[in-house]
């Protein structure tokens, strides 16, 4: 079945440092890849899509290219802030009948210090 | 924007207690979700709801039923609530065309059972 990994947390960066979240995937047929982002305290939020292969998302300064050679979608910043302390969700979507199954990676915790 | 409300953002309950977690979306979507997220584990799907008084058992529905009487709303019930059970509760919600494959989060209720 289709599924999600992600590399291990809890990542620890000074600020200004460049980061590199890994993401990899299982899925049949060609799935939208997907990263979201939860703030402390809060739901869920979008941070960024690719809908097909070789599409780039980016968005806040973040980036993930959508590679299908390698079933990857890893998540780049060049410079992260104290801000970005987050948890970062991988997730693929897979068309179900009438909505699009979401799949989510485990997530990945990441604290920048100062 | 979209806006996906939840009833509570921290609940305490007694186990044996039947438990409701409400929640409440603005953009008539027709997709809507249930999850529970728990450390190491990331996002499982509890059930969630394709239309009105229509659901679908996710991937751990025990000892939990829905409800969706309005487009807008879909509650969670814990019959029974158990130990076991406390967690964060996240909804979600999505549009019903397949391609529009962004879930919305709300803010989530931490819920925990004695």
């Amino acid at each position: 079945g289709n599924s999600v990994t992600q590399m291990e947390g809890p990542v620890t960066l000074s600020e200004e440092a460049f980061l590199t979240i890994n993401c990899t995937y299982t899925a049949t047929g060609y799935p939208s890849l997907f990263w979201y982002v939860q703030y402390p305290g809060e739901g869920l939020q979008l941070l960024l899509k690719a809908t097909k292969a070789d599409d780039k998302g980016s968005n806040k300064g973040f980036e993930a290219t959508y590679r299908k050679e390698t079933t990857s979608f890893h998540l780049e910043k060049g410079s992260v802030q104290v801000s970005d302390s987050a948890v970062y969700f991988c997730a693929l979507s897979s068309m179900k009948t009438s909505y699009d199954k979401v799949i989510f990676g485990p997530g990945t915790s990441l604290s920048v210090i100062p | 924007d979209v806006k996906v409300t939840q009833s509570s953002r921290y609940l305490v309950k007694r186990t044996g207690e039947k438990v409701f977690l409400e929640c409440v979306q603005d953009m008539d979507h027709e997709n809507m979700f249930w999850y529970r997220q728990d450390p190491g584990l990331g996002l499982r799907l509890i059930y969630f709801s394709y239309d009105v008084k229509m659901k679908e058992k996710g991937d751990i529905p025990e000892g939990y039923s829905v409800s969706r009487e309005k487009k807008e709303r879909f509650s969670l019930i814990l019959e029974s609530a158990s130990t076991n059970q406390t967690s964060m509760y996240l909804c979600a919600s999505q549009g019903g065309t397949v391609g529009t494959d962004t879930q919305y989060f709300g803010p989530g209720t931490r819920l925990t059972v004695l």
